[in-house]
Parts: C-alpha cells; structure tokens; sequence
C-alpha cells in the first residue's frame, strides 16, 4: 500500500513569496496533520484536520492557512514567507483524530527561503 | 499542557551493546506514548506506541519501551546496537481520545553506531 506522499520534495522560494505544500494521506485515513521541523528540533504541530474541517492549529501565525479536499488530500499554505519559514514540512495522516491513534508521516517537503 | 523530555541529545554505543534512550513526559492525563525513528532526509518512520494496553511495548527492529507511570518515563531500549540503528530518535505524546488531539515531540536524541 502506498504511504503518505508530498511535493514538491524541495523547494526554494524568495522572501515575501507564497508557497504551498501538497500531501495525500495513506488511503482511508481521514485526518491529516501538518508539522514544521527546523534543524536540529522535533517536529512542531501546525494544522490538524479531520473529514475536511480544521480540528486543531498550534502556535503559528495567520500566514499559515491549510485545507482538506474532499478526497481528504490537503494542501498547506505559507504567506509572506520569511527566512524562519525555512524548514522541513512534514504531513501525517491516521484513521481518525484521536490521541490513540497513531500517525504515519510523509517524507516531509524541504522548504529553503533566500 | 503535555510536553516530552529527551534526556541527551547524542547518544553514542558500540555495536552490539546495549541502546537506551531516554523520555520522560509530562501530562495531566493518561498519556499515548509513541517513540518515531528519523533516518537522514526522510520522513518520521514509527517505531512502537503505547495506548495503556501493556506498560511494556514492542516494537519494529528489535526495539521496545516500557511505560513507568510512577517515574513518567517511556525509555526506548535495543538489546544489541546494529549499525543500520543510526538515526535520530523522537519520543512524542499525545492526551485523549475525543478527536482533534496532536502529537507534542521532544528534541530528539541522535544515535550514533560505532563499529
């Protein structure tokens, strides 16, 4: 079975640009997560979203948007991206939103802001 | 607010010794406990979790975990290190079960095989 994808696998974008990030959850899964991780730290917890609608967001500024399609493949948003923004976006799907479940991740997208 | 402690971050043991690495948690309510493996320009591969069935877990590659409530503690162990062990190692926690629950990760602890 096919695992959790995302593209692009990397990226370089400019200060000020957009970007957005694409993930495809294992199938039947119907929660998606999204986390940054900068070098050298765990992964932080941005967007939760479950049967298309935002479940949870962490610490992250209005910059940060995401949506769940209803194939429950979702796509993560990043306005006026600043050079912070740089890190590695990983996606993780389970097959619902609670705690007991376990998620399994993408193989991350590497964002790189100049 | 749940949070994760990893206690080292660069653990180094020969191979066939003994892995230990350690996590401590913090949490108002009874925690799930999952141990990720990160293996260079990858994605968080999951190793073993716990959900209160059993305070000692199994998991993939000969790794497992005991939960200890009264020290707060879900330590990953290996009896003998191989060297495709190498990677960087997450203990993360999660609390409840009524939906929209995220996963808190420590820092995590680089394991280092030496020959």
């Amino acid at each position: 079975d096919a695992g959790v994808t995302q593209s692009p696998t990397h990226l370089i974008k400019t200060r000020g640009q957009q970007v957005t990030l694409r993930c495809s959850p294992i199938s039947g899964h119907k929660s998606v997560s999204w986390y940054q991780q900068v070098l050298g730290q765990g992964p932080q917890f941005i967007f939760q979203y479950y049967e298309k609608e935002e479940r949870g967001r962490g610490n992250f500024p209005d910059r940060f948007s995401a949506r769940q399609f209803p194939n429950y493949s979702s796509e993560l948003n990043v306005n006026a991206l600043l050079l912070g923004d740089s890190a590695l976006y990983l996606c993780a799907s389970s097959l619902e939103d609670r705690g007991s479940y376990e998620q399994y991740f993408g193989p991350g997208t590497r964002l790189t802001v100049t | 607010a749940q949070s994760v402690t990893q206690l080292g971050s660069h653990v180094s043991v020969s191979e066939g010794a003994l892995v230990l690495l350690r996590c401590n948690y913090s949490s108002s309510v009874p925690p799930y406990l999952f141990w990720y493996v990160q293996y260079p320009n990858q994605g968080l591969q999951l190793l073993l979790k716990y959900t209160s069935a059993a305070t000692l877990v199994k998991g993939i590659n000969g790794f497992e975990a005991e939960f200890k409530k009264s020290e707060t503690s879900f330590h990953l162990t290996k009896p003998s290190a191989h060297m495709s062990d190498a990677a960087e190692y997450f203990c993360a926690v999660s609390v409840g079960n009524f939906g929209n629950e995220k996963l808190t990760f420590g820092t995590g602890t680089r394991l280092t095989i030496i020959p």
